[in-house]
């Protein structure tokens, strides 16, 4: 069974940082790539960033370049996303999401951390 | 990269059938094979409904449906259950390399 377990949400002031980590079990870490997708409060879904399987491929939402990095450590199965001069419209649950192989889709979602920016 | 267009709400009645619209652009949809359909219900982690345009995957009920002509994409919900009622996003694959997701849609089973 695939397994998605966050960590690393919290209340952050403006212009702060944070990393969140996302443990995966269930299946081939090494050979999927993962996602970040965010929801602000009563809104909708906005992907934030992406790594391909081997790490060397990264994609950013244009709200988050610069500011977010995504990076994965396969040896202990878990990608991260690095926040830094994070802004209020940063608030949101923040959704690590296993890809779908070769169809550029979420198959796996895990219940999100949420984090606040606020001051 | 600007979110694609959903309409906001639709509802129907138990047994009935519902189409959901997603509407972006030849840089989005219209250019991707690869749009896909999410279903969340209220305090859960969205589900994936449909991958690569029109394809379920495995337990994902039969009654769920999709297809794409042009630049807009479209979920129908044949013989509707009240455990249908939820929101439902589409998604699609970029000409930038990156993704967008529809505004939203909130199901109503009447």
């Amino acid at each position: 069974e695939v397994q998605l377990v966050e960590s690393g949400g919290g209340l952050v002031q403006p212009g702060g940082s944070l990393r969140l980590s996302c443990s995966a079990s269930g299946f081939t870490f090494s050979s999927s790539a993962m996602h970040w997708v965010r929801q602000a409060p009563g809104k909708g879904l906005e992907y934030v960033s992406g790594i391909n399987d081997n790490g060397h491929t990264t994609h950013y939402a244009d709200s988050v370049k610069g500011r977010f990095t995504i990076y994965r450590d396969d040896s202990k199965n878990t990608v991260y996303l690095q926040m830094t001069s994070l802004r209020t419209e940063d608030t949101a649950v923040y959704h690590c999401v296993k890809d779908r192989s070769g169809h550029y889709a979420f198959d796996y979602w895990a219940q999100g951390t949420l984090v606040t920016v606020s001051s | 990269q600007s979110a694609l267009t959903q309409p906001a709400s639709v509802s129907g009645s138990p047994g009935q059938s519902i189409t959901i619209s997603c509407t972006g652009t030849s840089s989005d949809v219209g250019g991707s094979k690869l749009v896909s359909w999410y279903q969340q219900h209220p305090g859960k982690a969205p589900k994936l409904m449909i991958y690569d345009v029109s394809n379920r995957p495995s337990g994902v009920s039969n009654r769920f449906s999709a297809s794409k002509s042009g630049n807009t994409a479209f979920l129908t919900i044949f013989g509707l259950q009240s455990e249908d009622e939820a929101d439902y996003y589409c998604s699609s694959f970029t000409a930038s390399s990156t993704w967008v997701f529809g505004g939203g849609t909130m199901l109503t089973v009447l």
